[in-house]
């Protein structure tokens, strides 16, 4: 079964660094999510993606966060300077069309902020 | 704002117990339900879903789930644990309204532990 692909699966980092998380989705799906889970917290939704451009964000997805599709099969997620409240597992999930509402997810990054 | 919750954080049973976990959502409009199970270093994985039609919805591994619109509940359900049902279980919503993007709205999760 396709799988969505997420790298690295730990990335450890100092507080103000950038970061790029990674993600290759499903190859034929269109639509493509960020989520994040803090430990011990809910899954929450940061961002949708389609035809290279955010259909949704959500509060948390702020100017220090930018998505991007560079080269039509990878899709990441960058945090400009990271903070400490941004350490979490960061998922990324893909769909084919709107009108197959089955979300595929990665096995997800474990972002450590020190 | 929609959201949705699980009512049993942590749940200990023993091997061949019946299980329910609970959840319940805000959303007065049409949604997609869903139950994510993430076993431990595992991705999300799909547990079952409902969309439209017989609200009693069977997935994999023996879960089950029922919608009850009346009581904006999306209940899971197997009859028997076992062992290899320890793992993290999600509860989550898609409304569907005009414009809207498909974002999953999660409940906090109910990690399960299952004793041999």
């Amino acid at each position: 079964e396709p799988e969505v692909t997420q790298t690295p699966s730990h990335q450890v980092t100092q507080m103000g660094q950038e970061v790029i998380l990674r993600c290759v989705p499903i190859s034929n799906h269109l639509y493509f999510y960020w989520y994040r889970q803090i430990l011990g917290q809910k899954v929450e939704f940061l961002v949708s993606f389609y035809n290279n451009e955010i259909s949704e964000k959500s509060e948390i997805f702020d100017d220090q966060f930018s998505v991007e599709r560079p080269d039509g099969s990878n899709f990441t997620l960058k945090i400009r300077s990271t903070k400490l409240e941004d350490s979490a597992m960061y998922f990324c999930a893909s769909i084919p069309f709107t009108g197959k509402n089955i979300q595929y997810f990665g096995a997800g990054t474990r972002l450590s902020v020190l | 704002a929609q959201s949705v919750s699980q009512h049993n954080h942590h749940v200990i049973l023993s091997e061949a117990a019946s299980l329910e976990l609970g959840c319940n959502y805000s959303y007065g409009g049409t949604v997609n339900l869903f139950w994510y199970v993430q076993y431990p270093g595992q991705h999300l994985q799909l547990l079952l879903k409902y969309f439209s039609g017989d609200p009693l919805v069977k997935g994999i591994k023996g879960f089950e789930a029922e919608f009850i619109k009346s009581k904006f509940s999306f209940n899971l359900r197997k009859p028997s644990v076992q062992w290899s049902d320890t793992a993290e279980y999600f509860c989550a919503v898609i409304p569907i309204y005009g414009g809207a993007t498909n974002k999953l709205i999660f409940g906090t999760g109910t990690l399960l532990a299952v004793q041999p």
